[in-house]
């Protein structure tokens, strides 16, 4: 089945530094989305970008469908930032998901 | 709109005790999925119904494990006789179509002493 790898597995920035993250996957997706999980677990889609370059705000997503990469770049970083950031692609009706960047950013 | 509603959001049981979980999908949402998320793990699929019909249980665990959905508006998970590594939270998702963006609940955390 699907497999999702993300790095890096966590990752410590000041507050202003940006953040590159990247999620591999193991075959083409039709679907793939950024989630972001806050310390108290509730799960957000950040951006569906199953392939090209998409911005919103300070987020950048730039996919590669046949290179099976995704990049997700967090520009100006901020301490609510801090969480984890989850890629997740389409297996049918499932999403799975990779095992997530932990991102700590410090005042 | 309230989003998707999970209950309780943590629940703390004995070894061997039931736990069922609740989810109330958005309105209008036809399919309602359940996932796991273990620090070991990860995020995992558990479930999905559409338009209240099992679809696919491919992710419970074969023994203590069922899900339930009565009718539009709620879905259950039910672990009988729990065991320590069912500690995990567990989360709902719902959507307008199988096919269409997945919006999650809180999640329910459960922890089995």
């Amino acid at each position: 089945g699907q497999q999702v790898q993300q790095s890096p597995a966590s990752l410590v920035l000041q507050e202003g530094e940006n953040a590159e993250l990247q999620c591999n996957f193991s075959s083409t997706a039709t679907q793939l989305q950024w989630f972001y999980q806050s310390p108290g677990g509730s799960l957000v889609s950040l951006l569906s970008n199953p392939s090209g370059t998409k911005h919103t705000g300070r987020l950048t997503s730039t996919t590669v469908t046949k290179e099976r990469r995704s990049s997700l770049h967090i520009s100006s970083s901020q301490t609510t930032d801090s969480g984890t950031y989850l890629c997740a692609i389409d297996d049918a009706y499932k999403v799975i998901f990779g095992k997530g960047t932990h991102l700590h950013v410090l005042p | 709109n309230a989003g998707v509603i999970q209950t309780p959001r943590h629940k703390v049981t004995g070894k061997g005790q039931e736990a069922t979980l609740w989810c109330e999908p958005i309105s209008g949402h036809s399919a309602v999925f359940w996932y796991r998320q273990t620090i070991v793990q990860g995020l995992e699929f558990l479930t999905y119904f559409r338009n209240q019909a099992p679809i696919d249980d491919s992710g419970m665990p074969k023994e203590r494990f069922s899900a339930q959905m009565p009718n539009q508006s709620h879905s259950t998970l039910k672990i009988q006789s729990t065991q320590p590594q069912d500690s995990a939270v567990y989360l709902c998702a719902s959507s307008f179509g199988n096919q269409d963006t997945q919006y999650f609940g809180p999640g329910t955390r459960l922890l089995v002493l």
